[in-house]
């Protein structure tokens, strides 16, 4: 079946460099991109960027950018995020989520998500 | 302060009809498409209505979405308890800063 497979929780300490991964199967994976979403504990949903699975192209939300990097590995289909000198406000569930290819912005498949705590 | 408005909270009985609104600007709802997503507790979001109104499958036609202008809607009918969760909506803005994805900043149903 279609799903996203993410690695398992980090604990890092503030200015370290977190790289949470996205394995895809079920489908093609270059014929999608995925978007990484955050949720700090109990709060919203917040969307972090994206990046074409099928040339790389990638676009970030601003607030993080010079501190976030996407890429994407085809031969594995795995996607990557990379997160560099967190803070305790960057503590949060990170989620890749596959776009609706017809819908820029909806996001149909989900991984289950990879909690991140940046803590001294 | 998300960028999207919706009510912090919404209940119901079950079987009633429960409505979530969700207030943009033109730079988002008013010129792009609304996507809702349920949560589940302690579970990741799941794509509920695209599109402004478009069901993926497997959702039931309980849920439907609809737009006007800068904001956008949620209607649950025939309220289960399986419903209680919290609801976001999401759409792209094209302003200055993007263009990037904006999320509302949830609502959480309760069933009564």
């Amino acid at each position: 079946q279609v799903q996203l497979v993410q690695s398992g929780a980090e604990v890092k300490k503030p200015g370290a460099s977190v790289k949470v991964s996205c394995k895809a199967s079920g489908y093609t994976f270059t014929s999608y991109g995925i978007s990484w979403v955050r949720q700090a504990p109990g709060q919203g949903l917040e969307w972090m960027g994206w990046i074409s699975a099928y040339n790389g192209n990638t676009n970030y939300a601003q607030k993080l950018q010079g501190r976030v990097t996407m890429t994407t590995d085809t031969s594995t289909s795995t996607a990557y995020m990379e997160l560099r000198s967190l803070r305790s406000d960057d503590t949060a569930v990170y989620y890749c989520a596959r776009e609706l290819g017809t819908t820029p912005g909806a996001f149909d498949i989900w991984g289950q998500g990879t909690m991140v705590t940046v803590s001294s | 302060q998300s960028v999207l408005t919706q009510p912090p909270s919404a209940s119901g009985t079950p079987g009633q009809r429960v409505t979530i609104s969700c207030s943009g600007s033109s730079s988002n709802i008013g010129s792009n498409t609304v996507n809702w997503y349920q949560q589940l507790p302690g579970t990741a979001p799941k794509l509920l209505i695209y599109s402004n109104n478009q069901r993926p499958s497997g959702v039931p036609d309980r849920f439907s979405g609809s737009k006007s202008g800068t904001s956008a809607s949620l209607a649950i009918s025939g309220l289960q308890s399986e419903d209680e969760a919290d609801y976001y909506c999401a759409a792209w803005d094209d302003s200055l800063n993007g263009p990037y994805v904006v999320f509302g900043g949830g609502t959480k149903l309760t069933v009564l």
